[in-house]
């Protein structure tokens, strides 16, 4: 069965300050990666996502993840956060076989921007 | 047009009402999706529609009733729900059922069930 984790359901930086969400998975298969994000009263709007070929993802509003396989890690990075970055993040592997169609998401990390 | 809208935004109902929610999109996708979004929670899958046909049905309650008029509109047709079936309601869409594929989500129902 495959399944994700996020470490850390909130997370807080200063402004400016490097932003590292973390996402492990399990997947016995080679895995397809989403990390989504939602700002309040909003739905899911996709960062990234990682499917085959090169192991690091650009995203929109300069984030990026790279996919270790070793570490069975898909961590979201942006080096500079920004006051409009705050929002809920969700990891998501995209399900095989007979659960075709499923996003199995993680819980989620809630990012905070102090100025 | 890579959007997918939601109507109502917003909606109260009765336990005794029968309510709505309707979902489009233009993108040619040939998958969509319904998901129950709780606060603070992450999206739970409700349906998942195919080629306008019922792929996957999470063990929803049959007040949930969905329905796929054609590729470009899904429906979900609530009838009786209780208190606790306030939630944001999500719908999605993607190319295809492949793990791969991105599914694209609009704004959301925010419903209340009162």
């Amino acid at each position: 069965a495959q399944s994700v984790t996020q470490l850390g359901s909130h997370v807080s930086v200063s402004e400016g300050a490097l932003v590292l969400l973390r996402c492990n998975y399990s997947s016995s298969v080679p895995p397809y990666l989403f990390w989504y994000v939602q700002y309040p009263n909003q739905g899911l709007q996709l960062l990234l996502k990682y499917t085959t070929g090169a192991t690091l993802v650009k995203g929109i509003n300069g984030f990026e993840a790279e996919f270790k396989k070793s570490e069975t890690s898909f961590h979201l990075t942006k080096p500079s956060a920004h006051m409009s970055d705050a929002a809920e993040y969700f990891c998501a592997v995209g399900a095989y076989g007979g659960s075709q169609g499923n996003l199995i998401f993680g819980k989620g990390t809630k990012l905070s921007v102090k100025p | 047009d890579t959007e997918v809208t939601q109507t109502p935004k917003h909606l109260v109902m009765g336990m005794t009402n029968k309510k709505s929610l309707k979902c489009e999109q233009h993108m040619g996708h040939r998958a969509m999706y319904w998901y129950k979004q709780k606060a603070k929670k992450p999206p739970e899958l409700m349906f998942v529609y195919s080629y306008e046909k019922l792929s996957i049905n999470e063990s929803v309650p049959s007040r949930f009733s969905p329905e796929c008029p054609n590729s470009s509109l899904l429906n979900l047709h609530l009838h009786a729900l209780q208190p606790e079936d306030s939630a944001l309601y999500l719908c999605a869409s993607s190319q295809g059922l492949a793990g791969y594929n991105e599914q694209f989500f609009g704004p959301g129902t925010r419903l209340t069930v009162l």
